[in-house]
C-alpha cells in the first residue's frame, strides 16, 4: 500500500461545531504532516509529527489540534473554526528525513479534505 | 531563510513544443530540490528530485548551484502534461529543516492541441 488516505473527502461545518479530519498510511513512514492549501496557492505546512511526537507547529491557532495516536494514523481536531479556515487540508507522510540516505524525505500526499466553514 | 521562486504563474505552449518551467531558490548551503505536480482533481505527487538525476515522463531538471536554479524541462510537451507544477526545497542540515518543504507559488502549465 503506497497511499496516504484521508477522510472525509469533503466537510462542511459551522463555526461552533467540533469535527476531526483523519489520515492513514501503511508505508511504515515515521514522519507525518498536515498542510493547508488555499485555492491556486501552494501547500502551507501546519504540523509535523516524527515518531508520534509533535516536532513542528508552525504557529497554528489553537482551534486546530493535531493528534498522532499511532505510527499509521494522524488526526486533526477542529473546533470553533472561522470562515477563513475554509481550504483543502492535506496530509503527507515520509520516512524519517533525519535518517539519511536517498528517498528519506520524499513526502507522499493524500488527496485532501475539502473543508468549508459556514 | 529558505525561499523558492517560480516567476511564471501561467505558462501556455502548443503540443510538441519545448517547455521550461523556471525555479530559483535561496538557501544557505546545499538544499534538496524537488518538483511536485498536481494534475486536475488528483493529489500532489512527486515528479522528480535533483538527487536522483533521472527523467520522469520526459521531464528533466538540473540543479545549477551557481545560478541557484532548478528549472524543469521537457523537449516535446504533451497535452497530458497540463497541470500545476510546484518547485520545492528541503533543508539538509538536520533538525527541523529536513522536515520542512518550502514550496514555490506554482506554475500552471497548459499544453494546447
Amino acid at each position: 500500500d503506497t497511499e496516504v488516505t484521508q477522510t472525509p473527502k469533503h466537510l462542511v461545518m459551522g463555526m461552533t461545531n467540533k469535527k476531526s479530519l483523519k489520515c492513514e498510511q501503511h508505508m511504515g513512514h515515521r514522519a507525518m504532516y498536515w498542510y493547508k492549501q488555499k485555492a491556486k496557492k501552494p501547500p502551507e505546512l501546519m504540523f509535523v509529527y516524527s515518531y508520534e511526537k509533535l516536532s513542528i507547529n508552525e504557529s497554528v491557532p489553537s482551534r486546530f489540534s493535531p493528534e498522532c495516536p499511532n505510527s499509521s494514523l494522524l488526526n486533526l481536531h477542529l473546533h470553533a473554526l472561522q470562515p477563513e479556515d475554509s481550504a483543502l487540508y492535506l496530509c503527507a507522510s515520509s520516512q524519517d528525513p533525519l535518517a539519511g540516505g536517498l528517498a528519506k524525505n520524499i513526502q507522499y500526499f493524500g488527496a485532501g479534505t475539502r473543508l468549508s466553514v459556514l | 531563510a529558505q525561499r523558492v521562486t517560480q516567476p511564471e504563474k501561467l505558462l501556455s505552449v502548443f503540443k510538441g513544443a519545448p517547455v521550461e518551467l523556471k525555479c530559483n531558490y535561496s538557501y544557505s548551503g546545499s538544499p534538496e530540490l524537488f518538483w511536485y505536480v498536481q494534475y486536475s482533481r488528483q493529489r500532489l505527487q512527486l515528479l522528480l528530485r535533483h538527487i536522483s538525476r533521472e527523467s520522469i515522463k520526459g521531464f528533466t531538471a538540473d540543479l545549477n548551484k551557481g545560478e541557484t536554479s532548478f528549472h524543469l524541462k521537457k523537449p516535446f510537451a504533451q497535452e497530458e502534461d497540463s497541470a500545476m507544477y510546484y518547485c520545492a526545497l528541503s533543508g539538509v542540515r538536520g533538525g527541523g529543516s529536513n522536515y520542512k518543504l518550502t514550496f514555490g507559488k506554482g506554475t500552471l502549465l497548459t499544453v494546447n492541441p
